[in-house]
């Protein structure tokens, strides 16, 4: 099923440790954006890419890395954690051809940092 | 600053009657607008969207409706379904090819029977 596939589900980790979250799309869209989702604050952009090999600042991307090295795979980096990222991440995805293409979600990671 | 704001976390509606779920926004340059739904534990799907040319889209119970000079946007579900319960988000876009999306904080809705 074509779709946008993240990993793992959920984790829990302990501050200081580095994180990688996976996310891979088989849809061949150009652009992909990583998103946390918290209560009473709703999706927030930390990271995105318009296309393989450039990436970009969100609103809220201090404590992220990303990297596009193809346009199927796009993982956010936690380098060192901090419980202020426990949060559920999505992975999304749209074709910028469609200036109003909508986006495409993951099923989401959910992360705990104690 | 929330360029998108979706001021009720929470609505509650008996099933059957009309549900009514707002969104408010400051940036006038927003030229689309879409609906997510949510359920938990998965990812936001994409229900309906509208241009800011227009003033209403439809698509079966789902309505949209844009008021541009109040910056005001709402979803109407009629009638209202159970399975309809889920958190919904307004999100707005300045259309173009490096464009992104920015979502209001969510309104979640329970439709009891």
């Amino acid at each position: 099923i074509a779709g946008i596939t993240q990993a793992p589900t959920s984790q829990i980790l302990a501050a200081g440790r580095r994180m990688t979250l996976r996310c891979t799309q088989d849809m061949r869209h150009n652009a992909m954006y990583w998103y946390r989702q918290d209560l009473g604050l709703g999706l927030r952009l930390i990271h995105y890419s318009n296309t393989a090999g450039t990436t970009g600042k969100g609103e809220v991307p201090d404590g992220y890395s990303v990297s596009r090295a193809n346009t199927d795979d796009f993982p956010l980096t936690l380098a060192s954690a901090v419980p202020s990222q426990t949060s559920v991440y999505f992975c999304a995805s749209r074709n910028p051809g469609e200036a109003c293409g909508e986006l495409f979600f993951g099923e989401g990671s959910r992360l705990t940092v104690l | 600053d929330q360029q998108v704001k979706q001021n009720s976390p929470s609505l509650s509606v008996q099933e059957g009657r009309i549900s009514i779920l707002n969104c408010d926004y400051t940036n006038s340059m927003f030229d689309y607008f879409l609906w997510y739904k949510k359920y938990p534990a998965e990812g936001p799907t994409f229900l309906i969207s509208i241009s800011s040319i227009k003033d209403k889209n439809e698509d079966g119970r789902f309505t949209v409706f844009l008021n541009k000079s109040a910056k005001h946007l709402s979803l109407h579900i009629v009638p209202s379904q159970p399975g309809d319960s889920a958190v919904y988000f307004c999100a707005a876009i300045i259309t173009g090819t490096a464009s992104k999306l920015t979502f209001g904080t969510g309104t979640r809705l329970q439709v009891t029977l």
